[in-house]
């Protein structure tokens, strides 16, 4: 079966422009939760999507946004990019929203702002 | 206030012998944990969870333990091998935060032939 899958894998930007990324949850998962990874720091919770609706909502402006759809994928809007942004974007999912389920990670999708 | 944190950022280990990561973590109503694989240019492999209500669960060569009173998890792995020279993360997530993970920051393992 497949993971999750992310696109796409690289991605450059300069500040100021727009960023849209992608994400395929492991099929019948409906769950979907985004995190920001910066070099040498453990992820940070960016947002939580179920059943399209927004779940939860971590620490970040509200230059970032997303969605699902669906079929359960997720996109992830960033705005007015900063050289701060440059990270590698997880994307999670799960059954379903509550804790107590294991979140399966893609291989994320690695943004360089120029 | 929500953090997840790491005794040792590195840990170097001879093949074949058994190596323990250390976590701590700061809020008592967690009641979900996971420990996670990370190697190079790939994303976080789930390895093994356990809930609040319990103190130990074991996996293939993984073990973990839960110290609820000292607020403290450990990852166990059993004959370490050089495929599991990675960077481990533990994570913690609470019922009325939904599945929202703390992630620490991460303890290297190196894994000498």
């Amino acid at each position: 079966d497949a993971g999750v899958t992310q696109s796409p894998t690289h991605l450059i930007k300069t500040r100021g422009q727009h960023v849209t990324l992608r994400c395929s949850p492991i099929s019948g998962h409906k769950s979907v939760s985004w995190y920001q990874q910066v070099l040498g720091q453990g992820p940070q919770f960016i947002f939580q999507y179920y059943e399209k609706e927004e779940r939860g909502r971590g620490n970040f402006p509200d230059r970032f946004s997303a969605r699902q759809f669906p079929n359960y994928s997720s996109e992830l809007n960033v705005n007015a990019l900063l050289l701060g942004d440059s990270a590698l974007y997880l994307c999670a999912s799960s059954l379903e929203v509550f804790s107590n389920q294991p979140q399966h990670f893609g291989d994320g999708t690695r943004l360089s702002i120029l | 206030g929500e953090s997840v944190g790491l005794h040792l950022p590195t840990l170097s280990v001879q093949e074949g012998d058994n190596s323990i990561i250390n976590c701590a973590y700061s809020n008592s109503a967690s009641d979900y944990f996971i420990w996670y694989k990370q190697e190079s240019g790939k994303g976080p492999q789930f390895i093994i969870d356990i809930r609040s209500n319990m103190d130990k669960r074991q996996g293939q060569r993984v073990t973990v333990l839960l110290n609820k009173t000292v607020k403290h998890l450990s990852l166990q792995i059993a004959a370490t091998q050089p495929g599991d020279s990675a960077v481990y993360f533990c994570a913690e997530s609470y019922y009325n935060q939904g599945g929202k993970l703390i992630f620490g920051q991460g303890t290297e393992l190196s894994v000498k032939p």
